[in-house]
């Protein structure tokens, strides 16, 4: 089945230690979205690529990265994880040339720092 | 002022118990809306689309009234398994403009109870 993908499910990681969350796809999506979501708010959306194109909400803080080396492929990286960055990490897709606005979710990575 | 709003509940309903969703949002250039369904430490899941003329799936139904910028959604004859987090979803940019961006209400979550 076509579907999005989350690696790891949950991540552990130190104070200030670097992380690196992945996800996959095998919808041929064109358009990729990272959202963090913590317990009983909004997913709140990171930044997304565009095809090659990565676009960053203005809020996004710099500690927060991301990389899509190919169309099926996409990371976030955490640079120096603090406290604060523990939540839900959800990647998502869609399609820019159907009609359909949905966005396709992947089980998410849970993210704990120590 | 956030730009969708919901009641967070909880609502705690019994089986059998019709139940009502409202949702407001703030950008009136918004194009389309959505409810998405979030099973608790999962992720979100298209529930349905939101059109003016209203629209029906099974048990559920959504309106939208654009002129007061108001959102809703009806669950007849509540079933257990309908208990789970209740975002309001709305589009505030079609692929003309570049990218498809979701904003998500902070959901209303549903207890159906035996």
């Amino acid at each position: 089945d076509a579907m999005v993908i989350q690696n790891p499910r949950y991540q552990v990681t130190q104070f200030g230690k670097p992380v690196t969350l992945s996800c996959s796809q095998t919808l041929n999506h064109n358009v990729m979205y990272w959202y963090q979501q913590k317990s009983s708010q909004a997913p709140k959306l990171l930044f997304h690529y565009y095809d090659k194109d990565f676009n960053n909400e203005a809020d996004t803080p710099d500690n927060f990265q991301s990389r899509r080396p190919n169309t099926s492929f996409c990371f976030l990286d955490i640079r120096s994880p603090g406290l604060g960055d523990a939540a839900m990490y959800l990647c998502a897709t869609s399609s820019s040339s159907g009609t359909s606005y949905e966005q396709y979710f992947g089980p998410g990575t849970r993210l704990t720092v120590t | 002022r956030k730009e969708v709003e919901q009641d967070p509940g909880p609502f705690n309903v019994p089986e059998g118990a019709t139940v009502a969703f409202n949702c407001t949002y703030s950008n009136s250039a918004s194009q389309s809306f959505f409810w998405y369904r979030q099973d608790c430490r999962k992720e979100p899941k298209l529930l349905m689309s939101v059109y003016s003329s209203g629209n029906e799936d099974g048990r559920f139904t959504a309106q939208l009234n654009r002129a007061s910028q108001y959102i809703s959604l009806l669950i007849r004859d509540s079933k257990l398994s309908d208990s789970a987090t209740y975002l309001c979803v709305v589009n505030t940019r079609g692929f003309s403009g570049g990218y498809n961006k979701l904003i998500f209400g902070a959901g209303t979550r549903l207890a159906v109870h035996p």
